[in-house]
């Protein structure tokens, strides 16, 4: 059974500055993809970023990076610049290849102004 | 293009009752899966169903029934509603086609509440 974890339930961070959100997954599985998904106050939920666990080099989409240690089973998401606007729950899931989303219990980011 | 819709909004019901909720896809997207998520708590997969096929069930008792149309839009229904099974479900769909996975796409959700 696959498992993720984010052991951080609610962190801040001041505008413009970085912020680190921690996720571990355990999984028996050797191809195997990780998400970082944003879910603002008004509930849709929105990828934030993708990390397919073959590739080495850590994933980036413009503020946002990854930390994807494999051996360690971590995937950490760093965002830097930190907007009013990244205030949101943020979840870390795991899929596969059925295509069956694990996702953690979240962590709550406020950006203070 | 529209993104993934959910019908209805809220929804309030007795316990014992029925309910069904609708999902509709994004167009071109064959795939679709439903989510639970309880308050203060990360999405628990329900269903996923492809090409209308069941390809996958998470750990949730018979009441919980799903079923997608030859349109690839989704219905999930639970019987003899419980106070538990309050909370929000989503819907999602993605381009996925059997192998690998796909980034899901979510609807905004259903709200249901048990009383």
């Amino acid at each position: 059974a696959q498992t993720v974890t984010q052991s951080q339930p609610e962190m801040s961070v001041q505008e413009a500055e970085t912020v680190t959100l921690s996720c571990t997954y355990d999984t028996s599985e050797n191809n195997y993809y990780l998400f970082w998904y944003k879910q603002p106050p008004s509930r849709q939920m929105i990828l934030v970023i993708r990390q397919e666990a073959y590739k080495q080099q850590n994933a980036t989409e413009n503020r946002f990076s990854v930390n994807f240690q494999k051996a360690a089973k971590s995937f950490s998401l760093k965002i830097s610049d930190s907007q009013l606007g990244d205030t949101a729950m943020y979840f870390c899931a795991f899929g596969h290849t059925g295509n069956q989303f694990y996702f953690g219990t979240g962590t709550s980011l406020t950006v203070i102004p | 293009d529209a993104g993934v819709t959910q019908s209805p909004t809220h929804l309030i019901k007795t316990r014992g009752q029925h309910v069904t909720l609708r999902c509709s896809p994004i167009s071109g997207h064959k795939s679709v899966s439903w989510y639970q998520q309880v308050l203060g708590q990360g999405p628990q997969f329900i269903f996923q169903y492809y090409e209308k096929e069941e390809r996958g069930r998470g750990n949730f008792p018979d009441r919980f029934s799903a079923r997608q149309f030859p349109n690839y839009s989704s219905e999930l229904n639970v019987n003899a509603l419980l106070l538990g099974d309050s909370a929000l479900y989503l819907c999602a769909s993605s381009s996925w086609q059997g192998t690998g996975s796909s980034q899901q796409f979510f609807g905004p959700g259903t709200r249901l509440t048990v009383l």
